[in-house]
């Protein structure tokens, strides 16, 4: 069975601050696909980023970076010097050999000024 | 503007009645997913579907029903067999299977009282 663990329920941070969610992951698949995504207070869910179980190299994109271990099945999502505007509920999921996706919880992210 | 359009955004039915709840696509996606995202907790997959007139049921299915007669449509609908059907629907799409990054709607909010 796949399963997705953000431990973090909620984190509040002053803006400026740096921020990481951390997220763990079960698989028994050799083969799978890893995925975060921003729910503002809209509700809905804006694609981050995806990435393959055969890539591990870290990727930052603006002031998001993200960082893939294998060896501890963790795929974490750094926000550096945040804004209120990332105010907004943060999911990391999974997509198998199933080819369904497999949330976790969410962390809520608040970020005051 | 490519994109998901879910109606309405808010709705409210009396205990006992059936109510659908209409998405439609227009970004040429193969694939469709309901979810259901109660309170402080992540997306449950109800029903999916990779091609027309075919469809899975997902992690939470009893209770709801959908058809997929259209690539651009997949409507889902409340049954008064669901328990607890209050909550927040979201229906996304994705270009094949689950594999690949899922395009979400606004979303509806449903109220059965």
């Amino acid at each position: 069975a796949q399963k997705v663990t953000q431990a973090q329920t909620e984190i509040s941070v002053v803006e400026k601050e740096d921020v990481t969610l951390d997220c763990v992951y079960e698989t028994r698949d050799t083969t799978y696909y890893l995925f975060w995504y921003k729910q503002p207070p809209s509700g809905e869910l804006v694609f981050l980023i995806r990435r393959n179980s055969f890539d591990e190299q870290n990727e930052i994109s603006g002031r998001y970076s993200w960082n893939f271990q294998k060896s501890t099945s963790s795929f974490n999502f750094t926000i550096t010097a945040s804004q209120v505007v990332d105010s907004a509920v943060y999911f990391c999921a999974l997509s198998g050999r199933g080819n369904k996706l497999v949330f976790g919880a969410g962390t809520i992210l608040r970020v005051k000024s | 503007d490519g994109g998901i359009t879910q109606s309405p955004k808010y709705l409210f039915r009396k205990e006992g009645q059936n109510v659908t709840l209409s998405c439609e696509q227009n970004l040429n996606h193969d694939a469709m997913y309901w979810y259901r995202q109660d309170p402080g907790q992540g997306l449950r997959l109800i029903y999916y579907s990779q091609i027309v007139n075919d469809f899975q049921k997902g992690d939470i299915a009893e209770g709801y029903s959908v058809s997929r007669e259209k690539k651009e449509s997949f409507p889902l609908t409340v049954t008064s067999a669901q328990k607890n059907p209050t909550a927040f629907y979201l229906c996304a799409s994705s270009p094949r299977d689950g594999s690949y990054e899922q395009y979400f709607g606004p979303g509806t909010r449903l109220t059965v009282t």
